[in-house]
């Protein structure tokens, strides 16, 4: 089925660990996204792609990596985990920015840091 | 300032009840307004996009409004039914950036 996938749905971490969170999507879109859930809180950006090789910081970047190597993959990567990335994470992607379209989302990663 | 409030944050009404939240944004560099909706244990899933003044979208029984002027957008369903109940977001499109309100939560009682 067309659509955005992420790996895993959920993840244990000790602090300290790395890993990455994978996002696919193959649906042509140029634009895709990291999105972290905390409660009370709305969705907030953590990084952004608008095409393959370009990336960039969105609101709450910091301890996370991102690379656009293809215009299908999107993996977030935590260098070293803490406690405060206990969240879940949502990948997104949209056809463009150039004109308004909305988000495909994933079905997001529960991700918990002990 | 880059908020996106939505009100109220929680709202139960009966089956058949029409209703309706509120969204508000800072009006200045406006793009575009969205609105999602959100379903326990599932992924947000787009129902507007909202690009224009005055802009009214409407989906079977929900319906959207936009006011980029005063900024805020509503949104309303009519005749609320069980399936209804989900969180809807909206989130404020800046370009490159989506902020994204904190959601309401719709309960529909049978």
């Amino acid at each position: 089925n067309a659509g955005v996938t992420q790996t895993p749905k959920f993840q244990v971490l000790k602090t300290g660990q790395s890993m990455t969170l994978q996002c696919a999507q193959d649906m042509n879109h140029e634009y895709m996204s990291w999105y972290r859930q905390d409660p009370g809180m709305g969705l907030r950006l953590i990084h952004y792609s608008v095409g393959a090789g370009i990336t960039d910081q969105g609101e709450v970047p910091n301890g996370y990596n991102v690379s656009r190597s293809t215009t299908e993959d999107f993996p977030l990567r935590l260098l070293s985990a803490a406690p405060s990335q206990t969240s879940v994470y949502f990948c997104a992607s949209s056809y463009s920015t150039g004109v308004p379209y909305g988000y495909t989302f994933g079905s997001g990663t529960r991700l918990t840091v002990v | 300032i880059l908020n996106v409030e939505q009100s109220p944050q929680s709202l139960h009404v009966q089956e058949g009840d029409s209703t309706n939240f509120t969204c508000s944004f800072p009006s200045s560099n406006f793009y575009a307004l969205h609105w999602y909706r959100w379903e326990t244990a599932k992924s947000p899933e787009a129902l507007f996009v909202m690009t224009l003044n005055g802009d009214e979208k409407k989906k079977g029984r929900i319906s959207a409004t936009l006011n980029t002027k005063e900024g805020y957008s509503y949104l309303y369903i009519k005749g609320s039914q069980p399936e209804d109940s989900a969180t809807y977001l909206c989130a404020r499109n800046t370009g490159n950036q989506f902020y994204f309100g904190t959601g309401t939560s719709l309960t529909v009682i049978p």
